[in-house]
């Protein structure tokens, strides 16, 4: 079966400009996860979507971070306006349900902010 | 809150050796246990897990023991190979907080 997909790969901007990511999860996998992670770290939930319905976003600095799932299926994460300390690897997750469930990574997405 | 804590990497050895990388996790409640690795260039992926104490994981020849009285959840091989080179991550999952909370992973560089 095919994997999470993401783009880009990596993404260089400058502070104060915007950027997006998207997501594609597996086929069937009703939630879907970002993380972010940074370097010398473990990935750190922003959002999680059961459906196209949001259940955690606790930690979604929502001042810059957005987030949506449109029709419970693919996913974009935007940052608008960047910050030097948003340089991180941007990781999407889908998972059948819980995320006590097993999650299934996509590559990421590598972002510097200079 | 929910925290795991690994040993810090990177963790070198040579083909064939005994590996083992601690991790130790603060729960409320009863945590599941999971072992995520990451190779090179690629997404995580599951490894292992545990769900309750007691449980031994098993996968690839890598073992886990869910340990409730010293709140570990220790990662071993008994022969390690070149390809098993890549980032280990422990994390746990409880029902209270609804996600998985990672430690900060730890390098194992294996060489022949």
């Amino acid at each position: 079966e095919a994997g999470v997909a993401q783009s880009p790969r990596y993404k260089i901007i400058e502070k104060r400009q915007s950027v997006a990511f998207w997501c594609n999860p597996i086929s069937g996998h009703a939630t879907l996860y970002w993380y972010q992670q940074i370097l010398g770290q473990g990935p750190k939930l922003l959002i999680q979507f059961q459906n196209n319905g949001v259940v955690d976003d606790s930690q979604l600095p929502k001042d810059r971070f957005s987030a949506e799932r449109l029709k419970g299926v693919d996913s974009t994460l935007k940052i608008q306006p960047a910050k030097l300390e948003d340089s991180a690897v941007y990781l999407c997750a889908s998972s059948l349900g819980t995320p006590s469930d097993t999650q299934y990574f996509g590559p990421g997405t590598r972002l510097t902010v200079l | 809150g929910d925290s795991v804590t690994q040993m810090e990497g990177p963790v070198t050895l040579s083909e064939e050796a005994f590996l083992t990388i601690n991790c130790t996790y603060t729960a409320t409640g009863y945590p599941s246990l999971f072992w995520y690795v990451q190779y090179p260039g690629e997404g995580l992926q599951l490894l292992l897990k545990a769900t309750k104490a007691d449980d031994k994981g098993s996968n690839k020849g890598f073992e886990a023991t869910y340990r409730k009285e010293t709140t570990s959840f220790h990662l071993e091989k008994g022969s390690v190979q070149v390809s098993d080179s890549a980032v280990y991550f422990c994390a746990l999952y409880t029902g209270g907080g609804n996600k998985l909370t990672f430690g900060t992973g730890t390098q194992l560089k294996v060489e022949l």
